[in-house]
């Protein structure tokens, strides 16, 4: 069974950082690409960011761009994300997804980790 | 720019059927497209893979009453015979330089 469990969540003031982990199981981790979404209180689904299964590709929604770092741990089953300068508007519910082979679109999500930054 | 536009709202009678629409901004009409649900305090939950002749590929366990299809820049699913537990935020989404997400539609069941 695909399991993706997200950590590392919490309050933070702005302007500090934080890093989430993306701990995955019941697949070949290192086969598929990975992403992280993230979900504002009340709003939509917003894509923040992918890495392919090498580490060869790596994208940025501009949102985050300069600020968040996507990286995966392949030995570790793992998938990173670092966010520094947090603000406010970053505050949100963040999922880690699984890509479909050969595109990207999500197949299998985590239930997320919360990140409220406020001071 | 790839841009996905959803109606913000359906609703429906329990027991009957949907049909949400999903449209591609102009120039990429041939996009494929994921549909998500996500049910209220849940994490999405991933519904299927649509392509633009509207052939589709569903996820695991979802189950037949879940359909799609395709016409031009619309992708559309379908909820037959509606369950209290099909009320959910639908999503769609596709990928260009970027992963892009529509607004998502609130289903509910009546």
């Amino acid at each position: 069974e695909v399991q993706l469990v997200e950590s590392g969540g919490g309050l933070v003031k702005p302007g500090g950082s934080l890093r989430l982990s993306c701990a995955a199981s019941g697949f070949t981790f290192s086969s598929y690409s990975m992403n992280w979404v993230r979900q504002a209180p009340g709003k939509g689904l917003e894509w923040v960011s992918s890495i392919s299964s090498s580490s060869n590709y790596i994208y940025y929604a501009d949102s985050v761009k300069g600020r968040f770092t996507i990286s995966r741990d392949n030995a570790k089953n793992s998938l990173y994300l670092q966010m520094n300068s947090l603000r406010a508007e970053d505050t949100a519910m963040y999922y880690c997804a699984r890509d479909i082979v050969g595109a990207r679109l999500p197949d299998y999500w985590g239930q997320g980790t919360l990140v409220t930054v406020s001071s | 720019q790839l841009v996905l536009t959803q109606s913000p709202s359906a609703s429906a009678s329990l027991g009957a059927s949907v049909k949400l629409t999903c449209t591609l901004s102009s120039g990429h009409s041939t996009y494929a497209i994921a549909w998500h649900q996500q049910q209220p305090e849940k994490g999405p939950r991933y519904l299927m893979k649509l392509n633009s002749d509207g052939s589709h590929s569903k996820g695991d366990g979802i189950p037949d009453r879940f359909s799609g299809s395709s016409s031009g820049a619309e992708r559309y699913l379908t909820i037959s015979s509606l369950q209290s537990e099909d009320e959910a935020d639908y999503y769609c989404q596709t990928w260009g330089t970027g992963t892009v997400f529509g607004g998502g539609t609130k289903l509910t069941v009546l």
